[in-house]
Parts: C-alpha cells; sequence; structure tokens
C-alpha cells in the first residue's frame, strides 16, 4: 500500500518551454501533497504543500508563477515549470499524505528528472 | 524551528559489518514525528520507519533497528550484517503531529551516504 507514482521519470527540454509532471496516488486518497526539489547530492526541499481543492501554500523564495501547482484531485497533483531554464534542472519529487499510514507518514514518488538545455 | 543535524555525510562498511548512523534533531514542540528514509541510487524515497515523541520504545526490523533517545535529542539508525544492497543515502526527518496531519511539513537532514563494499 501507499504507492504514489511520478510522470514522467525524466525529461529533457528547450530553454523557455514548459514542463508538467504529475503525482498521483495509486492506493489511497491523498489529502495534501508535497513537492520538493534535490540538487546532487544535497537533501530535499520542500518547494510547496497542496491541498486537494485549494491553492497551494508555497515556500519562501519559490516563485508560484513560475512553479504552478495544481491537486485537482485525492490523486493528482501536477507541478508546470513555466518558461524552464537551465537553473531548473533538478530532480523533482513529490510526496503525499492521506488514509494510508498514518496521516502524518510522506510517502514518495520515484522522483522526475528534469533537464533544461 | 525545527532542525535535523546528520554529522556523518558518508560512511563506507564492509559486507557484514553493523553500521550506526545518527541523527540529532531540535524542536520546540512536545509532540513530534521522527522518520528515516532510505534514497537508493534510483532516487525513490523509501520509507523505513515513523516513530511518535511519545514512543521512545526501541523497534526491530529485521537487520534493522532503531534508538530513540529523548533525553539526548536523538533518533539513531544501525543495520546489522550490512550488505551491498543497504548502500544509499539515508535521511532522517522530523515533523511536528498536527491533529489533521495534513500539513506535517518534513524538517529533513543533509542525509548520510552509506556504501556497503562486497
Amino acid at each position: 500500500g501507499a504507492v504514489v507514482s511520478q510522470h514522467p521519470s525524466w525529461v529533457i527540454c528547450k530553454s523557455g518551454t514548459s514542463v508538467k509532471i504529475e503525482c498521483r496516488s495509486l492506493d489511497f486518497q491523498a489529502t495534501t501533497m508535497f513537492w520538493y526539489r534535490q540538487f546532487p547530492k544535497q537533501s530535499l526541499m520542500l518547494m510547496a504543500t497542496s491541498n486537494e481543492g485549494s491553492k497551494a501554500t508555497y515556500e519562501q523564495g519559490v516563485e508560484k508563477d513560475k512553479f504552478l501547482i495544481n491537486h485537482a484531485s485525492l490523486t493528482l497533483s501536477t507541478l508546470t515549470v513555466t518558461s524552464a531554464h537551465p537553473e531548473d534542472s533538478s530532480f523533482y519529487i513529490c510526496s503525499a499524505t492521506g488514509t494510508s499510514g498514518g496521516t502524518d507518514t510522506q510517502y514518495f514518488g520515484p522522483g522526475t528528472r528534469l533537464t533544461v538545455l | 524551528a525545527q532542525k535535523v543535524t546528520q554529522a556523518q555525510t558518508e560512511i563506507s562498511v564492509v559486507e557484514k559489518e553493523d553500521v550506526t548512523l545518527d541523527c540529532v534533531y531540535e524542536t520546540r514542540d512536545t509532540t513530534y514525528y521522527l522518520f528515516w528514509y532510505k534514497q537508493p541510487p534510483s532516487g525513490e524515497l523509501v520509507f523505513l520507519i515513523r516513530r511518535n515523541s511519545f514512543d521512545e520504545q526501541n523497534e526491530i526490523s529485521g537487520r534493522y533497528s532503531w534508538n530513540f533517545q529523548k533525553s539526548t535529542s536523538s533518533f539513531n539508525f544501525t543495520i546489522t550484517a550490512s550488505q551491498v544492497v543497504d548502500s544509499a543515502v539515508y535521511f532522517c526527518a522530523l515533523s511536528e503531529a498536527v491533529v489533521s496531519g495534513a500539513n506535517s511539513k518534513l524538517t529533513f537532514g543533509k542525509g548520510i551516504t552509506l556504501s556497503v563494499r562486497p
């Protein structure tokens, strides 16, 4: 139980394009989803928290107009990196909490590696 | 503010050795959760354990064991008889325990890279 998927697992795009990453909870309802980014050999940095049906809460320093988050249902959240630039290249990971395993345990997706040329 | 310190950055052991990964935390909350996650080279974080602040019992799961010492604010993780497949980055994390759990942010440590050599 408590499986979270992400799609795509990796993406390469040209500078200036937008990229959408999907995060799905497969076997539980995710009341809250979190988006992180991780640079090589570093820890995870929380970007934003989203609750189903409401606007995401962004961490300080994260541009909400650049990183659009939509949590449209209890099993799906999307992160859109708009007008991506090389400095946005990173490993993006989502996690979800919900009805499985206790509401305080975050279960993580496999991550999406974004490379912006 | 919450803080998690994993002072060890890289550990290398030979297979079958025991290894302990240290985690020290700071929080002003009286109720909180502690976690350990494993991140293998594939990148996916694997949940290993959650411990709440009221439960100081040590836990053993196969070759894994955890020692929670509230008096020293530590939550150490020991792998017994390590195997090559244990090679990964291990993160300790802390969250406050809110009533609904809906927005329980995780504060991560910097991670410990464990290499187990055959």
